[in-house]
This record gives C-alpha cells, structure tokens and sequence, in this order.
C-alpha cells in the first residue's frame, strides 16, 4: 500500500559530504516536491518538479539541488551538507490538476542530521 | 507576508472535549483551496479535510470539521470529542488557482496535546 517512499528514515552525514535523498512514487502523479520541515517554520518548499526532468526553485533552494530523470523517481542533493541542513525533509507527489480537493501524498520523511 | 498563520504552537485539551486549531490565510486570488493536515510523532502526514473558497457550506468529516469564515479569511479546525490519538502537529495549507505544480504552502503548525 505503499505510495510514496523516502529510501532513508533517519541519515547522519559529515559537514562537507554530498548527500542524495531518493524519494519515489507509484501513483503516476506528475509533480513532486521536496520540503524541509523545521520547528516553528512548518514545512517550506525547497523545490519541486512538475514533469520528469523539469523543476522549480521554491522558497529555500540554496544549498540544494535535485534530479528528475524519470516520473517515478524525485531526488534532493545536498551538494556540500552543512550543519545549518540537519532537518526533517518531506517528499510529496500530486496530480497536475482536476480534482481540486486533491492535496499531496506525503513519505514518511527523512531525518537529516550533519554533523 | 506570511500566507498561511496559525498563531498557536502549542495547545492542551482535555480528551473528550472539542478544541480548535486557528489557521488564518492571505491571498487575492478569488479561488483557493485550503487543506488540513495531521502528523503524528511518526512523521507521516495524514490528510485530514479540505475546503474550496467557492464551498457554501463548511466542510466536515467525521470528528473533523471546518470553521470557515471567508471574510475574514479563517479556515479553523475544529475537532470534537478530542482523543488521546488526536495528539499530533497540525498543519494548515493553501492551494492559490495557477500555483505551479499544485503546490501547498503551508502554516508553521500547531502542536496539540489531549489529556487523560
């Protein structure tokens, strides 16, 4: 039952070491987003991708990147990981448009400690 | 500006009482949705109602329903006969027409404690 699948739950990494967190859907959905979750600042877009190698900058891109070479598949790259990223991050996925009721499918997260 | 605010980080409520989360919300475009969602210590967040600025009435579902006054531009969560399961961060989002990719922005949260 599975929807959308974060490879990591929890991830400790180096200041400095690049670090790639994989998130992949089987819903078909045309857009993807990748958000960092933080006390007190809720959930704020880093980017998003509304087809296979498209993608947006949301409100926080710097310090990341991301990759989309195939529908399924939305992947956040943290080029040089910096203590300032530990962080909750959230995958999501939707359809383009339609239903307007329809919100996002969420992962379960990724918890990102740099240390 | 701030899109979406909820102005509660932290509340407590007695189990089976009904409490209510404030979500207040900043937009011109006349057709909007607005989104709430739970997530427990687990992390997973779980949908939990929506409604459409166009909707005449409030949106319900089950223990859930929306306080939504339009005017004033609040889209409040009230639920009733609180469980300790109820014990979540909770999540008010916006969906403005036009946004790219369907996209969510989304409040700060508030973090909701039910007692025994």
């Amino acid at each position: 039952d599975v929807k959308v699948t974060q490879s990591s739950r929890y991830l400790v990494k180096r200041t400095g070491e690049k670090v790639f967190l994989e998130c992949v859907q089987d819903m078909d959905h045309e857009n993807m987003f990748w958000y960092r979750q933080d006390p007190g600042l809720g959930l704020r877009l880093i980017y998003f991708s509304y087809d296979v190698k498209m993608k947006e900058k949301g409100d926080i891109p710097e310090g990341y990147s991301v990759s989309r070479e195939k529908k399924e598949r939305f992947s956040l790259i943290l080029e040089s990981a910096s203590t300032n990223q530990t962080s909750m991050y959230l995958c999501a996925s939707s359809l383009s448009s339609g239903l307007s009721n329809y919100g996002y499918t969420f992962g379960s997260g990724t918890r990102l400690t740099v240390v | 500006a701030q899109k979406i605010t909820q102005t509660q980080p932290g509340m407590f409520v007695q189990e089976k009482e009904a409490v209510t989360l404030d979500c207040t919300y900043d937009t011109s475009d006349p057709s909007y949705g607005l989104f709430w969602y739970k997530q427990p210590s687990s992390g997973e967040m779980i949908f939990l109602i929506y409604q459409g600025s166009y909707d005449q009435q409030n949106a319900t579902e089950g223990r859930y329903s929306l306080n939504f006054q339009k005017a004033r531009k609040s889209a409040n969560l009230v639920i009733s006969a609180s469980q300790l399961g109820d014990s979540a961060m909770y999540f008010c989002a916006m969906r403005e027409t036009g946004n790219a990719g369907n996209m969510l922005t989304f409040g700060g949260g508030t973090r909701l404690m039910v007692k025994p």
